[in-house]
């Protein structure tokens, strides 16, 4: 069975700060791991992806994640937190190849704030 | 390219009724996921779909029911519908080891 814990279920930045939003998960097979953004009202849109090829993955909108089997973790930050950055972020974790690849189990979720 | 459609995307239904939801992936995606997403219990795997077969199944009552047609489209349907069904339903269509997401369908059950 897989998990995903996320540390926070909210997180409150300045604009221009440093954004870290925190993902650990659990999987008995070599995971691929996600990140998605939901605004309000919306689906979900894929930030990145990790699927065991280089460990420091960089997605869209200047967000990055790094993959540490060491620690089971893949932290989402991005540099400088920019006003339309606000909304929940979901982290999620997939069985990788030959398993369950399309089954996504997802964290609860981490709803990002930008305060001016 | 197209992203993933669902129709309809707000529906109003009362209890004991069923509904069924659809949608349509984008264009070469052969595997159509559905998730049913609440604020108590949040993003949770309801089944898969691939070239018309249910590859992967979570752990839903057997009132929550699929399909996936020739063309890739799939549907998802409730029956007797409960209070609990009340959620934001949402559907992605897959290429490679990519979920992308549909804006879901709102569905609340009187």
């Amino acid at each position: 069975a897989q998990s995903v814990t996320q540390l926070g279920s909210h997180v409150s930045v300045s604009e221009g700060a440093l954004v870290l939003l925190r993902c650990n998960y659990s999987s008995s097979v070599p995971p691929y791991l996600f990140w998605y953004v939901q605004y309000p009202n919306q689906g979900l849109q894929l930030l990145l992806k990790y699927t065991s090829a280089a460990t420091l993955v960089k997605g869209i909108n200047g967000f990055e994640a790094e993959f540490k089997k060491s620690e089971t973790s893949f932290h989402l930050t991005k540099p400088s937190a920019h006003m339309s950055d606000a909304a929940e972020y979901f982290c999620a974790v997939s069985e990788g190849s030959g398993g369950s690849n399309y089954k996504l189990t997802f964290g609860k979720g981490t709803l990002l704030t930008v305060n001016p | 390219k197209a992203g993933v459609t669902q129709t309809p995307r707000y529906l109003i239904k009362t209890r004991g009724q069923q509904v069924t939801l659809s949608c349509s992936p984008i264009s070469g995606h052969r595997s159509v996921s559905w998730y049913q997403q609440t604020p108590g219990q949040g993003l949770q795997f309801l089944f898969e779909y691939f070239s018309e077969t249910q590859r992967n199944k979570g752990n839903f009552p057997g009132r929550f029911s699929g399909r996936q047609f020739s063309n890739s489209r799939s549907e998802m349907n409730v029956s007797t519908l409960e209070l609990g069904d009340s959620a934001l339903y949402l559907c992605a269509s897959s290429l490679e080891a990519s979920q992308f997401f549909g804006p879901g369908t709102r569905l609340t059950v009187l």
